[in-house]
């Protein structure tokens, strides 16, 4: 049973528009969001985080926004660039899930030149 | 560069053995975690530890079994390796539970 889902596997954008990816969890427990970025032959990198307490963090030219009620939460990179073509992948954790995080099967994003 | 290591990068070996792959963590963490990657599959969770204790084990197989040594380097053992465990392993540390976690670079392994 999938707890996070990433349900589009790939996502192509034009350089300069926005790329906007989806997670969707099924846990309300989960109270703390993450996404990481992952380069082929690279382990993944920190992105960005959300707190269940806030609806939206923003950090340069990323954005998460989480909607709780809809258990769903998006990232927005405006505006894309081509190094930001990768995969991401969005992990959820919760007090009751112990320490650890559960990570989506992620998004191989494309943004075309 | 995260400043967590791992080493081998890469790891060729038949059925049937067994293979040791060595984490480093960030100066400074306490928390380390072991993730597998199958091809074009998320991160599978594997096992967590801190300071030394085992904390928290996910979707780990019994051929497998990991520590944390008192300089807080990993080591994780898989025995009896069959086809499917040709993977991505990684390793994360972080400073705390929930914290961020940073990843290594990875461990591939190839069971022909």
């Amino acid at each position: 049973d999938q707890q996070v889902k990433q349900n589009s596997p790939s996502l192509s954008v034009q350089e300069g528009r926005i790329s906007i990816l989806n997670c969707d969890y099924t846990n309300s427990m989960f109270d703390y969001f993450l996404w990481y970025k992952k380069y082929p032959a690279e382990g993944p990198t920190f992105l960005i985080s959300i707190s269940s307490i806030k609806d939206k963090n923003e950090d340069g030219r990323f954005t998460v926004f989480l909607n709780k009620s809809a258990k769903h939460l998006s990232l927005h990179i405006v505006p894309s660039q081509p190094g930001d073509s990768a995969v991401y992948f969005c992990a959820a954790s919760g007090d009751n899930y112990g320490q650890n995080f559960v990570f989506g099967p992620g998004t191989r994003l494309s943004v075309l030149p | 560069d995260s400043g967590v290591t791992q080493t081998p990068k890469h790891l060729i070996t038949a059925t049937g053995q067994r293979v040791t792959l060595r984490c480093s963590p960030r100066s400074g963490d306490l928390s380390v975690y072991w993730y597998q990657q199958s091809l074009d599959q998320g991160l599978q969770f594997l096992i967590q530890y801190y300071n030394g204790e085992e904390r928290a084990k996910g979707n780990i197989l019994e051929r497998f079994s990991a520590q944390q040594f008192p300089d807080l380097h990993s080591e994780l053992n898989l025995s009896s390796l069959e086809l499917g465990d040709s993977a991505l392993y990684f390793c994360a540390s972080s400073v705390a539970a929930r914290d961020t976690q940073y990843f290594g670079p990875g461990t591939r392994l190839t069971v022909l």
